[in-house]
């Protein structure tokens, strides 16, 4: 069964551009959730799709958003880029993101902003 | 609010020894899991083990076990006969159920880097 897959795996910006970055959970998996990791701030969540719904939402700006399709995929989007949106990005899948699920993580996407 | 805390910003270990990885946890709901993640240099986060709080024993998958103390809300890695591919970053984390539902969230310890020397 193929793992959870995020494209592109780099990406290089400039400050104030946007980026869009895709992720396909494994096979049967419905809920995704998104991660940042920076060395300053360590592993963060972003938000999480279950059904093409957000159901949680961690304390970032409104310039990062997300959205999730029919067949699970989903995108999550940077606007007007930082100096500081520098970092690894994960996305993990799970079977329906039940407590006794366990989140499964891609390759993470790492973005660099300059 | 939950927290993990991981002591230990890296060790080494000889291979084919054991070791243990270390990591507390904060919480005051009565439901809770933690997770081991292994990231490589490549980036990816590799699943190791999970104990539920509920479980009545440690967890064990292959190399890898958990000691689990809930009185001292500790949650230790151990990591039997180590390999030069256990080399890596290892997280601990815990499961936040932020809606109080069926959804969560991971909240990760800042992480252990381990090194496995020949």
């Amino acid at each position: 069964k193929a793992g959870v897959t995020q494209t592109p795996r780099y990406l290089i910006k400039t400050r104030g551009q946007q980026v869009t970055l895709s992720c396909s959970p494994i096979s049967g998996h419905r809920s995704v959730s998104w991660y940042q990791q920076t060395p300053g701030q360590g592993l963060q969540f972003l938000f999480e799709y279950f059904s093409e719904t957000q159901r949680n939402k961690g304390n970032f700006p409104g310039r990062f958003s997300g959205r999730q399709f029919s067949n699970s995929r989903s995108e999550m989007n940077v606007s007007t880029l930082e100096l500081g949106d520098s970092a690894l990005y994960l996305c993990a899948s799970s079977l329906v993101g039940r407590e006794t699920d366990t989140q499964y993580f891609g390759p993470g996407t790492r973005l660099t902003v300059l | 609010a939950q927290k993990i805390t991981q002591t230990q910003p890296g060790m080494f270990v000889q291979e084919k020894e054991a070791v243990t990885l270390d990591c507390t946890y904060d919480t005051s709901d009565p439901s809770y899991g933690l997770f081991w993640y292994k990231q490589p240099s490549s980036g990816e986060m590799i699943f190791l083990i999970y104990q539920g709080s509920y479980d009545q024993q440690n967890a064990t998958e292959g190399r890898y076990s958990l000691n689990f103390q809930k009185a001292r809300k500790s949650a230790n890695l151990v990591i039997s006969a180590s390999q030069l591919g256990d080399s890596a970053m290892y997280f601990c984390a815990m499961r936040e159920s932020p809606r109080g539902d069926s959804s969560y969230k991971l909240i990760f310890g800042s992480g252990t880097r381990l090194l496995v020397r020949p």
